[in-house]
């Protein structure tokens, strides 16, 4: 089966800068790469998304880029606000969901 | 629209009981999972289902059961509660497929404590 590997798995920066995430897969047929905020003690829930026919998406501060010769894909946040403090899931899409472990986000104010 | 919702919130347990969670959602969607999840080790595929009457295993199958008679229910089943089993679980759904995916939508979670 697919597996997702995800780095870092903590990440402090300081309120301003940028913070990126990468994840790596193995299985060439997954073709959906979405991204999830956990909040703690709340639900994973959805904050930007790829499909495999497309190398970048932007959503105002997030951004995600895909390599599928490389079979990676990374998440950009700039500007960093405190509330964008929380664990960060990547996943792996074609018919089950494969996550990466997480990755702890500290913005300093 | 409900979304995924997710019973009981908490749950405390002693080792050899049984019990279920439940999961339904109304979203209509096809493709229903059980995830749990610990410290470290993110999100592992319990058991999948792709439609009603059809299920699969998914990384960590053992000592759960599900079954899946309707497109809205997908309960989870634990036979005999190990320590072990002590987790946070998530269920989620979406649609997924060669030619069409969307965001998995997960329920508020259930804490399970096994003694």
């Amino acid at each position: 089966g697919e597996n997702v590997e995800q780095h870092p798995s903590t990440l402090s920066v300081q309120e301003g800068d940028s913070a990126v995430i990468k994840c790596t897969y193995s299985d060439s047929a997954s073709n959906y790469f979405p991204w999830y905020k956990q909040e703690l003690g709340k639900r994973p829930q959805l904050i930007i998304d790829i499909r495999s026919n497309v190398g970048e998406k932007k959503d105002q501060r997030i951004a995600v880029t895909l390599n599928k010769t490389a079979k990676h894909f990374s998440l950009h946040i700039t500007e960093t606000q405190p509330e964008d403090s929380a664990v960060y899931f990547c996943a792996a899409s074609m018919f089950q969901f494969y996550f990466g472990t997480g990755t702890s986000l500290t913005v300093i104010p | 629209n409900a979304g995924v919702t997710q019973t009981p919130k908490f749950q405390v347990l002693k080792t050899g009981q049984s019990m279920t969670l439940q999961c339904a959602q109304d979203m209509n969607h096809e493709y229903m999972s059980w995830y749990r999840q610990d410290p470290g080790m993110g999100l592992r595929l319990i058991h999948y289902s792709v439609g009603a009457g059809i299920t699969d295993q998914g990384e960590v199958p053992n000592g759960y059961n599900v079954s899946r008679s309707t497109t809205e229910d997908f309960p989870l089943r634990l036979l005999s509660a190990a320590p072990s089993q002590t987790s946070v679980y998530f269920c989620a759904s979406g649609r997924t497929g060669v030619t069409y995916n969307s965001p998995l939508h997960f329920g508020n979670g259930t804490r399970l404590t096994v003694t």
